[in-house]
């Protein structure tokens, strides 16, 4: 079965504790993205990669960090310098020289 | 600033009836232009999306107008169904931006019965 898994589907953590989640696909994607979803503000991009051992910092990088050391996966870290962590968390990928970013089913973290 | 600006904010639309979201951009550099759709708790999924080389595309019951030199595209669904309950969001994105997409902030759309 092709497709982005995300893992967790929730996550609880305490304020101040890093955390991580995962994005992988088997797409065989180039490309792969992370977003951060708010009520009423749409998607914001955090970081992306296009190729491994490579990424860009997005519109809202502060207060995260991610890594690409395979094609497959490029899991998020937010750690405890960002404010306000509680979010749904997207991961997308793309192939290169294609446009369309398919997306994962997301990771809801709520820090307590 | 957000670079996408969309609105409704939310609709209500009844069964049968046409739904209509709208978005403006700024950026002259953008030349793609998506819609997603999103279900509660789910990840958004590709509904539609157009070029500034046309000025509308049709796949079924949505309909994407662009209008190039007003900087705006509208999203129609025709024929609103129960299951196009969902909220949308429009994007864009140009080709030497490394596929990274401005979205809007969302329409939730509920279709009555």
């Amino acid at each position: 079965d092709g497709g982005i898994t995300q893992s967790p589907k929730y996550l609880f953590r305490k304020e101040g504790q890093n955390v991580t989640l995962s994005c992988e696909q088997n797409l065989n994607h180039d490309a792969m993205y992370w977003y951060r979803q708010d009520p009423g503000q749409g998607l914001r991009l955090i970081y992306y990669s296009q190729i491994v051992n490579d990424f860009q910092k997005g519109d809202i990088a502060e207060g995260y960090s991610v890594s690409r050391e395979k094609k497959e996966s490029f899991p998020l870290t937010v750690t405890s310098a960002q404010k306000n962590p509680t979010a749904f968390y997207l991961c997308a990928s793309r192939f290169q020289g294609t446009d369309t970013q398919y997306f994962g089913p997301g990771t809801r973290l709520t820090v307590l | 600033q957000q670079q996408v600006k969309q609105s409704p904010q939310s609709l209500i639309v009844q069964k049968g009836g046409i739904s209509i979201i709208n978005c403006a951009y700024e950026n002259t550099a953008f030349d793609y232009f998506p819609w997603y759709q999103q279900f509660p708790g789910k990840g958004p999924a590709l509904l539609i999306a157009i070029r500034p080389d046309v000025s509308e595309k049709k796949e079924g019951r949505f309909t994407i107008s662009f209008n190039k030199s007003a900087k705006q595209f509208s999203l129609h669904i025709m024929d609103s169904q129960p299951g196009d309950s969902a909220t949308y969001f429009c994007a864009a994105g140009g080709t030497d931006s490394w596929g990274k997409l401005q979205f809007g902030a969302g329409t939730q759309v509920v279709v009555t019965p």
